[in-house]
């Protein structure tokens, strides 16, 4: 059964840190790409990160970038999202998702995570 | 960033009735290789989202096909011809000709 399973959200205080998991299951996980999207409550999705396939090139969105790191680790078919410096803005359920490719580069993210809550409040 | 409007962002349908959904983006989406990297996702209540069309009209896989996808360049929508009980959710347009992939606001579809 090909799923993701994401861990490590929980309650943390602003300016504090906390790693992301997400654990894949059912497929060859070195074969794609992943990426991580967020939600607030009420609110709509919200891209936030990326890596590769070949786990080479990542990407952050502006709202992110130098304070979350995305990462690999294929011996474990785990991806990882390391959040640094949280602020109140950054409390969300946070996902996984596999980038699909269907035709040359055009992608979309074909399997989700059930999600975890980061909530930043002090 | 490419920005994605939906419209409307609430629709209350009595079932077996269609429904219809707009999304504009302020780019167009046709690649050079011929492809429109437009995609439609639905969010169940409590629950992930999940993939219903890529490139505009495709259904992915266990769609049913109630539901169909047109457009092209910055206008799309989707159409449910009949909506059932377990349509309701919400609808989401999704972008990823350009970095970083954008959605839109979402519309919320519940019954009448």
């Amino acid at each position: 059964q090909v799923q993701l399973v994401e861990s490590g959200g929980g309650v943390i205080q602003p300016g504090r840190s906390l790693r992301l998991s997400c654990t894949a299951s059912g497929f060859t996980f070195s074969s794609f790409a992943f990426h991580w999207v967020r939600q607030a409550a009420g609110k709509g999705l919200e891209w936030v990160a990326a890596i590769s396939y070949h786990g080479t090139k990542e990407y952050n969105s502006d709202s992110v970038k130098g304070r979350f790191t995305i990462s690999r680790d294929i011996s474990k078919n785990t991806l990882y999202l390391q959040v640094d410096s949280l602020r109140t803005e950054d409390t969300a359920v946070y996902y996984c998702a596999r980038a699909q490719y269907f035709y040359g580069s055009a992608y979309a993210f074909d399997v989700w995570g059930q999600g975890t809550m980061v909530t930043v409040s002090s | 960033d490419i920005v994605m409007t939906q419209t409307p962002l609430s629709l209350s349908v009595t079932p077996g009735q269609p429904a219809s959904i707009s999304c504009k983006s302020t780019q167009s989406l046709l690649h050079s290789d011929g492809r429109t990297y437009f995609y439609w996702y639905l969010q169940k209540p409590g629950q992930s989202p999940q993939l219903l069309m890529y490139e505009v009209s495709n259904r992915f896989s266990g769609v049913p096909d109630r539901f169909s996808g047109s457009g092209s360049g910055t206008d799309f929508t989707l159409q449910i011809s009949r909506l059932e009980a377990e349509d309701v959710g919400v609808y989401y347009c999704m972008q990823t000709i350009e970095f970083p992939p954008t959605f839109g606001q979402g519309t919320k579809v519940e019954i009448k």
